[in-house]
């Protein structure tokens, strides 16, 4: 299964602040998936990102808002802009291995004050 | 749009019963994906369900598909504490992006 890491795991921000999150794979993959899961709630994702191209957006997702890029196949960073209260939530990265199944990494808990 | 919706959305449970967790989902689905999330924890990919009529089992939990009736069950029998978490449901059609549902919150009762 694929083993995946994120940075920061956690920080506290002041709004109006940017804070980029960082996701590496131990392995390439095609596509890396980025969501946002808002306390108590469920998973919603906010964009695809393909090595080599633009992300593409989910509904309500902005890129100014949510720059991603993904300079190779094994790493993604999400930066979450401007931030305000509202995007305080656990930002995960996923991918899919070769046998369909998508794995999480291990989030990025954000508290925006 | 893809819609997905669990039942029951909290669920307390004594130790030793069984129990089903429904998983609805509005459209044609080409794969079911069920996830158990520890509090301040990640997604744990518990089962990948690929066709109709597929059933997994995985020490107490057993999760089926009905593709016809657009339905995936994830069952639990004789409940034991370490089973308490958040367990979430999520298809994907034709590409990989995965819709979640809404979670099923389970507390196991000593």
């Amino acid at each position: 299964s694929a083993v995946i890491s994120q940075k920061p795991s956690r920080d506290i921000c002041q709004r109006g602040t940017s804070l980029t999150i960082q996701c590496q794979v131990d392995s390439q993959v095609t596509m890396m998936f980025w969501y946002r899961q808002q306390p108590g709630q469920s998973l919603t994702l906010i964009a695809t990102a393909n090595q080599g191209s633009e992300a593409t957006y989910e509904s309500g997702f902005v890129i100014d808002k949510f720059p991603i890029s993904r300079p190779n196949l094994t790493f993604s960073t999400l930066t979450v802009s401007n931030m305000s209260p509202e995007d305080s939530s656990i930002y995960l990265c996923s991918v899919e291995d070769n046998r369909e199944t998508q794995y999480f990494g291990p989030g990025t808990r954000l508290l925006v004050l | 749009e893809l819609k997905v919706e669990q039942n029951p959305l909290f669920l307390s449970m004594q130790e030793g019963k069984n129990y089903t967790i429904y998983c609805n989902y509005s459209t044609t689905s080409d794969r079911l994906y069920w996830y158990r999330q520890d509090p301040g924890k990640s997604l744990e990919s518990l089962f990948v369900l690929l066709s109709n009529g597929a059933v997994k089992q995985e020490g107490r939990l057993m999760a089926s598909l009905d593709t016809k009736a657009r339905l995936s069950t994830l069952h639990i029998t004789a409940a034991v504490h370490d089973l308490s978490a958040t367990y979430f449901c999520a298809v994907s059609f034709g590409n990989e992006k995965l819709t979640f549902g809404t979670g099923t919150r389970l507390t196991i009762i000593p």
